[in-house]
């Protein structure tokens, strides 16, 4: 079955300084990945997804994230991190047989003034 | 234009009251799907709908959860005799369909839901 293991449960850095979230899937075939961000009590919003296109996927606000087979990995990279940020981040994976979406435990992003 | 609505937004109900959860999708988007976001175990699948074929509800905790997609459109998620373990937020996505994955699912507000 189809899983994701987001690495951190929380991760806090400075504004201005980089932002790495780690993501880690399971799947035994090519799978669609994203990102999504839920910023207190608001929706969930997508921040980027990949399809089997190009391996380097930017999103908005800055994101990307870089497909990496051989590491099953789908990390989520922003160069400086902005207060703004400051949300809970889920890596999510589709499922085998229909779209729906299997979600990580998420990652609390915390950005220090 | 519009996103997906869902409502109430807050739903306060007593142990073994039935409730019905509203989902309005964007216009024009085929696919329908509920999740449930809670404390314990996080986001996870309920069901969804995708045009005429038979739900897939492979995702409902107990036959106390049902889900009808009227018309193609709006949707109700009904919790029978509700228990305390229901609480959670329900939120609902649509998405013009894509075979084999990868359409972009967008996502409502949430239904909060609180089981006293």
């Amino acid at each position: 079955a189809q899983s994701v293991t987001q690495l951190d449960s929380h991760v806090s850095v400075s504004e201005g300084t980089p932002v790495l979230l780690r993501c880690n899937y399971s799947s035994s075939y090519s799978p669609s990945l994203f990102w999504y961000v839920q910023h207190p009590n608001k929706g969930l919003q997508l921040l980027l997804k990949y399809t089997s296109a190009a391996t380097l996927v930017k999103g908005i606000n800055g994101f990307e994230a870089e497909f990496k087979k051989s590491e099953t990995s789908f990390h989520l990279t922003k160069p400086s991190a902005h207060m703004s940020d400051a949300a809970e981040y889920f890596c999510v994976v589709t499922a085998r047989y229909g779209n729906k979406l299997v979600f990580g435990a998420g990652t609390i992003l915390r950005v220090k003034s | 234009g519009a996103g997906v609505s869902q409502s109430p937004s807050n739903k306060v109900t007593e142990k073994g009251k039935d409730v019905e959860l509203r989902c309005d999708p964007i216009s024009g988007h085929t696919a329908l799907y509920w999740y449930r976001q809670s404390l314990g175990q996080g986001l996870e699948f309920l069901i969804y709908f995708q045009g005429n074929s038979a739900p897939d509800k492979s995702g409902l905790p107990s036959d106390r959860f049902s889900a009808e997609r009227t018309g193609g459109s709006v949707s109700t998620l009904t919790i029978q005799r509700t228990q305390q373990e229901d609480s959670a937020v329900y939120l609902c996505a649509s998405s013009l369909f894509v075979q084999g994955g990868g359409d972009t699912q967008y996502f409502g507000p949430g239904t909060r839901l609180t089981v006293l």
